[in-house]
């Protein structure tokens, strides 16, 4: 079975600041993996995804990840944050072989202080 | 991207009662549709994915008889809590997979959720 770790429940930063979330995976296989935001008050949203090729993943609004296969896992980054980047993060992950079903973690909420 | 919409976004049940929620996927056909609950400050946990004109498939712990599944079309599942109870109050996301009109690729993409509160 595949399971996600997200390490930081909780994320403060003052606005200009540098992000990374750490997201590790376990799974043998391969899989394709994923970053989500929820918004506050809003539905999930796909910020970015990896399925092959380049492990440098960028995504919507300046978000980029990087899949360290060796390391199982799938770091969310950005450079600069904005007060409008408070939200809720989710990393997922899903096996090619297991139809689809995307396993999710427990999510990071980041909070930017303006 | 693609939409995906459920209805209603939240509802106010009695216990004992029955709640139908609908997700449609509006400018996509869905292979797949998958339903999920998403408990206050927690993760999503998948509870069951259904293909159109087949049963769904319930994840371990979810009971198939009270969360009832109808994946009756490419663009329409319903999700039917039956004799819902306190417990069953959640947030429910749905969340439709295929290949959407801008991405091209096949793609997984989330509903708005529904609030559902059982008194």
């Amino acid at each position: 079975a595949q399971s996600v770790s997200q390490h930081n429940h909780h994320v403060i930063l003052s606005e200009a600041a540098s992000l990374e979330l750490g997201c590790n995976y376990s799974y043998g296989g391969t899989v394709n993996l994923f970053w989500y935001v929820q918004y506050p008050g809003q539905h999930l949203q796909l910020l970015l995804k990896y399925f092959s090729g380049d492990p440098l993943v960028k995504g919507i609004k300046g978000f980029e990840a990087e899949f360290i296969k060796s390391k199982f896992s799938f770091n969310l980054r950005k450079p600069s944050v904005q007060w409008s980047d408070t939200a809720e993060y989710f990393c997922a992950v899903n096996a090619n072989t297991n139809a689809g079903k995307s396993t999710f973690g427990d999510g990071t909420t980041l909070t930017v202080k303006p | 991207g693609a939409v995906v919409s459920q209805h209603p976004s939240w509802v106010i049940c009695k216990s004992g009662t029955s709640v139908k929620i609908e997700c449609r996927s509006l400018d996509f056909q869905a292979t797949t549709m998958f339903w999920y609950r998403q408990f206050p400050k927690q993760s999503l946990m998948l509870m069951a994915t259904s293909n159109e004109g087949s049963k769904a498939t319930y994840e371990q712990g979810v009971e198939k008889d009270k969360f009832l599944i109808n994946h009756a079309s490419l663009t329409l599942s319903t999700l039917t809590v039956t004799s819902a109870h306190p417990e069953d109050s959640s947030f429910y996301i749905c969340s439709a997979r295929g290949i959407g009109p801008v991405e091209g690729t096949d793609t997984q993409y989330f509903g708005p959720g529904t609030r559902l509160t059982v008194l």
